[in-house]
This record gives C-alpha cells, structure tokens and sequence, in this order.
C-alpha cells in the first residue's frame, strides 16, 4: 500500500513571500491532518479535514495560513505571508477510520522542511 | 494545555538494555498513542491503548496506562541501535479525535 505522499520535501524562501505544500493521502483515508512541528517539539495540529469538510481549524493562524481538500482527496496547505517563526517541518497525516469521538493510528507523509530566510 | 509530557527529554543506554519513557497528560481522554520519529522513516504509530486499557503489548514495545495518575510508560525490551530515535506520546481528547502531540522523548541506543 502506497504511503502518505508530500511535496515538495524541502522549501527555503524568504520572509512575506507565499508556499504551498501538497498531500496525497492513502487511497481510502476519510481524515486528512496538517501538523507543523517545529525543530525540538512535537508535532501542533493545524487542521483536520473529514473527506472535504473542516472538523478543527482552531489552532490554524488563519490570517495567513489557509488550507483546502477537494474532492476530499488531495489537500493544499498554504503560507502567505511566510515570516520567520514559520520554519518547520509541515507533516500531512491520514486516518482510515472515522470517529467522531475516538481517535486512531494516523500515517504520516514524509514532511515538507520549510526554511524562511 | 492538553499536551503530553514526555520524561525523560533524552535518554542513552547500551544495545541489548531496557528503555523505558514516560508520559504525562492533564485532562480526560480516549485513547493514548505511542509514535517514533527518525530520518529515515518519518513518524510512525507503534501503539494505541485505549483508557479502558492498563497494559498492552507489541513485539519489544510495552505500555502501560494508569488514568488515574493520568500518566503512561513505552518499555523497548532487549533494545537495538535501529531504536535510535524520538518517542512521542499522543493523547486525545474524550469527545474528540484529534491528537495532542508531547514533546518527545530522545532515545539513543549504542551498538
């Protein structure tokens, strides 16, 4: 079975220009992740989608962060504008099972290393 | 803040030995997760025990959970130089599905 696929897997740019990163889920995975993990830390959820709607965007710096998932496939995440503290490592993860209240085991993607110059 | 807190932050031991990390949470939940994360193979999910759950087993891996102590422990039976990495707890919230990531433990094993 094919894994979580990213693109790009590194990014340097600089400051108030825009990114985009890409996921392609694994086939079948209803719930789609976006975590930003910042060098020494664990991974921060920044959005969950459930096939193509929003179930939490609540940690997503939505003045400059948006992302989308049409089709309820593939998803975008996007930066603009980019500022310093935004260098991370940007994880996309998939979940099979769908739960409203329980959590499962997610695949992660290789990550997208973002440096902001 | 829901956030797990591994301990310790780093740990070194020789091929062969035990490792054993610690997980601590501040509020109710449904399920903890154990995750290792190196260069090579990204973050990968080891284990998922349920609150209902005190202890499971996978291959090398034991976890325990205590709720009332709001605390689990990820044991590395008879470790391997390819156990080299970090180990993060995941806990949810009871009501929700997503996860809340610590912030990891190092563990270096020596050939």
């Amino acid at each position: 079975e094919a894994g979580v696929a990213q693109s790009p897997r590194y990014k340097i740019i600089e400051k108030r220009q825009s990114v985009a990163f890409w996921c392609n889920p694994i086939s079948g995975h209803a719930t789609l992740y976006w975590y930003q993990q910042i060098l020494g830390q664990g991974p921060k959820l920044l959005i969950q989608f459930q096939n193509n709607g929003v179930v939490d965007d609540s940690q997503l710096p939505k003045d400059r962060f948006s992302a989308e998932r049409l089709k309820g496939v593939d998803s975008t995440l996007k930066i603009q504008p980019a500022k310093l503290e935004d260098s991370a490592v940007y994880l996309c993860a998939s979940s099979f099972k769908v739960g409203i209240t329980l959590s499962y085991e997610q695949y992660f993607g290789p990550g997208t290393r973002l440096t902001v110059t | 803040s829901q956030q797990g807190e591994e301990d310790p932050q780093a740990l070194s031991i020789q091929e062969g030995e035990n490792a054993t990390m610690n997980c601590s949470y501040k509020t109710s939940i449904n399920n903890l997760q154990w995750y290792r994360q190196n260069s090579g193979r990204g973050l990968v999910h080891l284990i998922l025990i349920r609150s209902n759950e005190r202890e499971k087993h996978s291959g090398r891996l034991r976890v325990t959970l205590d709720t009332s102590k709001k605390s689990s422990s990820l044991l590395i039976t008879a470790s391997r130089a390819a156990d080299t990495a970090s180990y993060f707890c995941a806990t949810d919230r009871a009501g929700a599905n997503n996860l809340f990531f610590g912030t990891g433990t190092r563990l270096t094993v020596i050939p």
